[in-house]
Formats: structure tokens, sequence, C-alpha cells
């Protein structure tokens, strides 16, 4: 069966540090991948997504992911965090335009 | 724009009893998936409609049963819930006719418990 790991549980860092979240996820033919955030009390939301084209994919609020196919990985990262950066994050892969799996989530709290 | 909304927002239950979880959505989606989420486990798929008339199962249907009843809804209903069934339900939807490349927009969830 299709799967998705994030391999941190739980992200502690200070405030302007820089963040990378990993996420990989197993073969499984054609891919789309999403990175989403849920912040405090909020809605999941989508912070960025790769279907084609350039790797490196940047999405709201400074945040990156580059698409490593040879290492099927999808990792997030972001410069430079912020206290309200402080959320769980989810990485999503989509299999063959219709098997949504999603990562079990990494949660990030930035401390001031 | 409300998005998508859901509700009830808590519902605790009984072993054996049932409900329904209401899912809707205003931004003329053609798409709509249910979701729960359990501690460790990330959000997984019970079950999708890509249009109005059609449902097909996720990754984890068993014990749950869906209704299109139009457009803009989408049910969830535990016929006889069982605590396995205790989790955090998301509803969602999307504009592409399946599951396809489209952005999924998420509803605040609902905390089912069932004792």
């Amino acid at each position: 069966a299709q799967s998705v790991s994030q391999h941190n549980h739980h992200v502690i860092l200070s405030e302007a540090a820089s963040l990378e979240l990993g996420c990989n996820y197993s073969y499984g033919g054609t891919v789309n991948l999403f990175w989403y955030v849920q912040y405090p009390g909020q809605h999941l939301q989508l912070l960025l997504k790769y279907f084609s084209g350039d790797p490196l994919v940047k999405g709201i609020k400074g945040f990156e992911a580059e698409f490593i196919k040879s290492k099927f990985s999808f990792n997030l990262r972001k410069p430079s965090v912020q206290w309200s950066d402080t959320a769980e994050y989810f990485c999503a892969v989509m299999y063959n335009n219709n098997d949504m799996r999603f990562g079990a989530g990494t949660r990030l709290t930035v401390k001031p | 724009n409300a998005g998508v909304t859901q509700t009830p927002k808590f519902q605790v239950l009984k072993t054996g009893q049932s409900m329904t979880l209401q899912c809707a959505q205003d931004m003329n989606h053609n798409s709509m998936y249910w979701y729960r989420q359990d501690p460790g486990m990330g959000l997984r798929l019970i079950y999708y409609s890509a249009s109005e008339g059609t449902t097909d199962k996720g990754e984890v249907p068993n014990g749950y049963n869906v209704s299109r009843l139009n457009k803009r809804e989408f049910s969830l209903r535990l016929e006889s819930a069982a605590p396995s069934q205790t989790s955090v339900y998301f509803c969602a939807s999307s504009f592409s006719p399946g599951p396809g490349t489209d952005t999924q927009y998420f509803g605040p969830g609902t905390r089912l418990t069932v004792l």
C-alpha cells in the first residue's frame, strides 16, 4: 500500500532558526505532492503543491519545498521561522490522480 | 463565502448508536471528501464523491456510509458506532471532478467520541 512518512513528530525551534521538515513517500506511479498546515484552532490549509515543472516550489508565508524524484522526497523548508509558524504540518501525496495519502504530521513549536 | 462547513463540532455517542455528520460547501466544487484523523496516523480518506450522484470508497470505508445529497452537501453516516470510530472527521472539497490534482479545501472538523 502507498504510504507517506514524516520523520519528525515534534520539532522545536527558536525564532529565526531555519526549518526543514522531511517527507518521503513510497513508489506508486504518478504523484502530485502537497504540504498542508493546520494552525491552532484553524482548518487545514494548503501551503504549497507540486504537480510538474520546476522541482523547487514556493508557497505562502515564505515556505518552499523541493521534489527530489530519485529520493522519493518532498521536504519543506523555511530559512527563518517565526512564532506564528507554530502549527502542525502535513505532507500529502496524490497517487495516480485518485488516491490521496497523508503523512502523520509534524508538530512545529517556535519559541519567541 | 463560508467555504466548507461541518456540523456538529463535537459529538459523544454510545456504542451502537447511529449518527450523521453533515458537510456543505459553497464554492461550487465538484468533488467532496470525508477523512478521519487519528493521533500518529495523519488523515485517512474514508469516502469521496467525484461529482453529484457518485461516491467511491477511500482507504478506510468500513463502518461508514455516505450520501451526496446535491452538489453542495455530502454526509457521512455511522450506522452502529464503535469505539474504534472515535476520531476527528474532516470534510473537504475541490473543484476538479475527481480527486485529481486539485487543491482540497477543508472544513473545521467534527470531534467524535464513542464510549
